[in-house]
């Protein structure tokens, strides 16, 4: 079956660059999600889009933006990087209400 | 809002063993109930979810747990346990109502199943 991808998978970036992080749902999901995770951390919820409009928004820092296209595929920008912004990154899809699908997550580093 | 509790940061067994994964939650409003597990350097795998019906759900390798409303748990178990369930576990919390799904985590509890 069909999963979420993630692109790219490591990225390394220096402070005050810019990343562009993307996610394709699983197709027929209408809804993506975007967490963030810490060293040893729990994931935090980022940002949701419904079709293709923001559905909800959670502690994202206002360096980052981020959008859901036609085709329903997302991504997430990040300016102003920071150290502390070295994360996995993680995107999940469902189908309205449905279970959450995560994709295999894009581990940014920050130096 | 959601919040979940985790009450085990690290739980350490032997195979063949079973164990008990512990989450507790809280909310105001009903909710949806999910176990992930996460595998060193991977993503996130859905095994089980509790949306409504049967309190005792069934999950991938041989997971199950059980909602349990008055007590606000979804403790996570197996009742025999393998090497290759080594990994962190993750109990989250999703409202079950309106237009929003997002999920809140717990901490994360680490099994470690020793030979």
């Amino acid at each position: 079956a069909a999963g979420v991808i993630q692109s790219p998978r490591h990225l390394i970036k220096e402070k005050r660059e810019t990343a562009t992080l993307k996610c394709y749902p699983i197709p027929r999901h209408d809804t993506v999600y975007w967490y963030q995770q810490g060293p040893g951390q729990d994931p935090q919820f980022l940002i949701s889009f419904y079709e293709k409009m923001q559905s909800d928004k959670g502690s994202i820092p206002d360096r980052f933006s981020a959008q859901q296209f036609s085709d329903y595929h997302s991504e997430l920008n990040m300016s102003s990087l920071e150290l502390g912004d070295s994360a996995l990154y993680f995107c999940a899809s469902s189908s309205t209400g449905g279970t959450q699908y995560f994709g295999p997550g894009t581990r940014l580093l920050v130096l | 809002a959601q919040s979940v509790t985790q009450l085990d940061s690290q739980v350490p067994v032997f195979e063949e063993a079973p164990v008990e994964l512990r989450c507790n939650y809280s909310s105001s409003v009903s909710v949806y109930l999910f176990w992930y597990v996460q595998y060193p350097n991977q993503g996130l795998q859905l095994l089980l979810k509790y949306l409504s019906g049967s309190t005792l759900v069934k999950g991938i390798n041989g997971f199950e747990a059980e909602f349990n409303k008055s007590q606000t748990s979804f403790h996570l178990r197996k009742p025999s346990v393998h090497i290759s369930d080594t990994a962190e576990y993750f109990c989250a919390v999703s409202k079950s109502g309106g237009s929003n799904y997002k999920l809140t985590f717990g901490k994360g509890t680490l099994l470690t199943v020793n030979p």
